[in-house]
């Protein structure tokens, strides 16, 4: 199962582009890439999946190179609101149960 | 939306305590996990099920059991709860293989 390395913390100011980097030398073909999002005191959110190339929702965009080894994901103009731990997920297509969850990113925006 | 609810944000219990914990989803879904999120580390998955009377173990199932007599709720029992079982519990439900899970608000259990 492929892990993922992902930084620890990061600030930003509000009405950045913020990308946060995940790394995953050891993803399988059939796995896709996913992230959530988790406030303090709640449950992660989903935020966006893709498979390769780019992937764009009402939220976020999500870069995937063609070898995928890695994974960018983008919050355009971001406020405080967004501050959260993001969390880089590889998993296998057939089920959520094999995902392997790290301490994920602390991304701090300030005013 | 999808709601999944737990019954409790905090419980507070005493060691060898039989512990139930509930949740519930609203939209059908077919799987329904449970995991433990402890501080700066990332959520480990207890138990999970993917039908009524259907279960399987994930990463870390000692000292837990889980039941699902209905499609909708999904409870995790600690037998006899100790110290190291304080910790945020959350619970999560997807309707297929690979979807997005949506989770609770999470239970914040301390065992004293």
């Amino acid at each position: 199962l492929a892990k993922t390395t992902q930084p620890i913390s990061m600030d930003s100011y509000e009405g950045q582009e913020v990308n946060i980097t995940c790394s995953h030398n050891n993803i399988a073909t059939n796995d896709y890439i996913t992230w959530y999002q988790q406030f303090p005191s709640q449950g992660p959110r989903f935020i966006i999946q893709g498979y390769k190339t780019k992937v764009t929702n009402e939220v976020a965009s999500l870069f995937i190179p063609a070898d995928r080894k890695s994974s960018t994901l983008s919050l355009p103009r971001v406020s405080l609101s967004d501050t959260a731990v993001y969390y880089c997920l590889v998993g296998p297509s057939d089920s959520n149960y094999q995902l392997i969850w790290g301490a994920g990113t602390k991304l701090i925006i300030k005013p | 939306d999808v709601k999944v609810t737990q019954s409790s944000r905090y419980l507070v219990k005493r060691t060898g305590e039989k512990v139930f914990l509930e949740c519930v989803q609203d939209m059908d879904h077919e799987n329904m996990f449970w995991y433990r999120q402890d501080p700066g580390l990332g959520l480990r998955l207890i138990y999970f099920s993917y039908d009524v009377k259907m279960k399987e173990k994930g990463d870390i199932p000692e000292g837990y059991s889980v039941s699902r007599e209905k499609k909708e709720r999904f409870s995790l029992i600690l037998e006899s709860a100790s110290t190291n079982q304080t910790s945020m519990y959350l619970c999560a439900s997807e309707q297929g293989t690979n979807e997005k899970l949506f989770f609770g608000s999470g239970t914040q259990l301390s065992v004293l």
